[in-house]
Parts: structure tokens; sequence; C-alpha cells
């Protein structure tokens, strides 16, 4: 079975903390993904990395930045965390990118910024 | 702007009786689309898929249809059972990206 983990379930940060959500993949996938989830708004995604060391954005980017050292492993970062951060957040991984690219997800980090 | 919409937040549907879930979308260029299953605490899990050549797939009590004239996918579970009261979300993909709807909470009444 594909395993995706994320480091923590649920996360209390204070505005202006350097946050770290930590996703590990144990199926040798290439591509990995950062996704958001909202109310009414679905998954949107965030970053993603196609390789070590390799990253692009997503949709929504602004005010994170990620790190990919190792194939199992994509890190999200958010430099400064808002309060417009407070969200859902899931990693996925992908064993490829085109047509039809099954992503399989981990649990979610529910990450709350007062 | 969302390029895949689920119109409907939520249904409720009696044990045994069908499901149908709605999902339009807006980009012509989408060449697969995809349903994820939901559970709360849970990450999506995939479910089922169509290709944009194909106008219908099947896969046990989970059917998924296509029309590309009109922009619109239908996922039909049947028979409905209680398991599958879940979050479900229609997504796109296009290169390598995969866009999600908002997703619609479906409840199986015994």
């Amino acid at each position: 079975d594909v395993k995706v983990t994320q480091s923590s379930r649920y996360l209390v940060k204070r505005t202006g903390e350097k946050v770290f959500l930590e996703c590990v993949q144990d199926m040798d996938h290439e591509n990995m993904f950062w996704y958001r989830q909202d109310p009414g708004l679905g998954l949107r995604l965030i970053y993603f990395s196609y390789d070590v060391k390799m990253k692009e954005k997503g949709d929504i980017p602004e005010g994170y930045s990620v790190s990919r050292e190792k194939k199992e492993r994509f890190s999200l970062i958010l430099e400064s965390a808002s309060t417009n951060q407070t969200s859902m957040y899931l990693c996925a991984s992908s064993p490829r990118l085109a047509g039809g690219n099954e992503q399989f997800f981990g649990p979610g980090t529910r990450l709350t910024v007062l | 702007d969302q390029q895949v919409k689920q119109n409907s937040p939520s249904l409720s549907v009696q044990e045994g009786r069908i499901s149908i879930l709605n999902c339009d979308y807006t980009n012509s260029m989408f060449d697969y689309f995809l349903w994820y299953k939901k559970y709360p605490a849970e990450g999506p899990t995939f479910l089922i898929s169509i290709s944009s050549i194909k106008d219908k797939n099947e896969d046990g009590r989970f059917t998924v249809f296509l029309n590309k004239s009109a922009k619109h996918l239908s996922l039909h579970i049947v028979p409905s059972q209680p398991g599958d009261s879940a979050v479900y979300f229609c997504a796109a993909s296009s290169d390598y990206k995969l866009s999600f709807g908002a997703g619609t909470t479906v409840t199986v009444r015994a």
C-alpha cells in the first residue's frame, strides 16, 4: 500500500511564526504535491515537485515555500504565518505527472494560526 | 476562478437507492477526470477516473459518465451503502495539474 504520512495532524501557531509541515512517502514516487483545503473551495495546489530539489508553483504559492532534499520527503514552509493561512494542508504523491495522474494523499494537517 | 465546479454541496440518499453526483468544468483542455472520496480525518482516496476520449467508465457500483459537449460529468453509485457517506471531490487533469471541485457531502440514510 502506498503510504503518505504527515508529521502532525493538528498544529496551532502564532502569527509571524515560521511553520514547517513535513510529508514523507514510501513508494519512491517522483512527484509530490502540497494542497490546502478550504470549505467551498475544494483543494488548491500550492506547490509541487517533480524531482529532488525541483519545484514548481501551483495556483496559490504566495506566502509559502517548499523544500525537497530527498526523494521521499517534501516540506512546506510558511515563512511568517498569518491568520489567513489557517487551513487543512494535504500532501500527495504520484508516480507520474501526465494522463489521469492518480495522486495518493496523506491524512492532512489542520493548521490554526492565532 | 474555479475551472471545476460541484454545485451541490450536499446530497442525502436512502440506502439501496442511486446516488448521482454532478460536476461541471470550463477548460476544454482537461484530458482526464477523476473522482476522489474523503472520510473525516483522512486524506482523499482515488475512486474512479475517465479519459476525455471516453463517455463512460464503470467499476463495480461506481460509474462515471462524461458529456464533453456539455462539459459535464457525473458519478453514479448504485446501490448506495452506509459506507459511501463521505465527501466526494471531482477533479480534472491537464498536464501535471489536478483541479478540484469544492466537494459534495453524501449522506446515506438507513
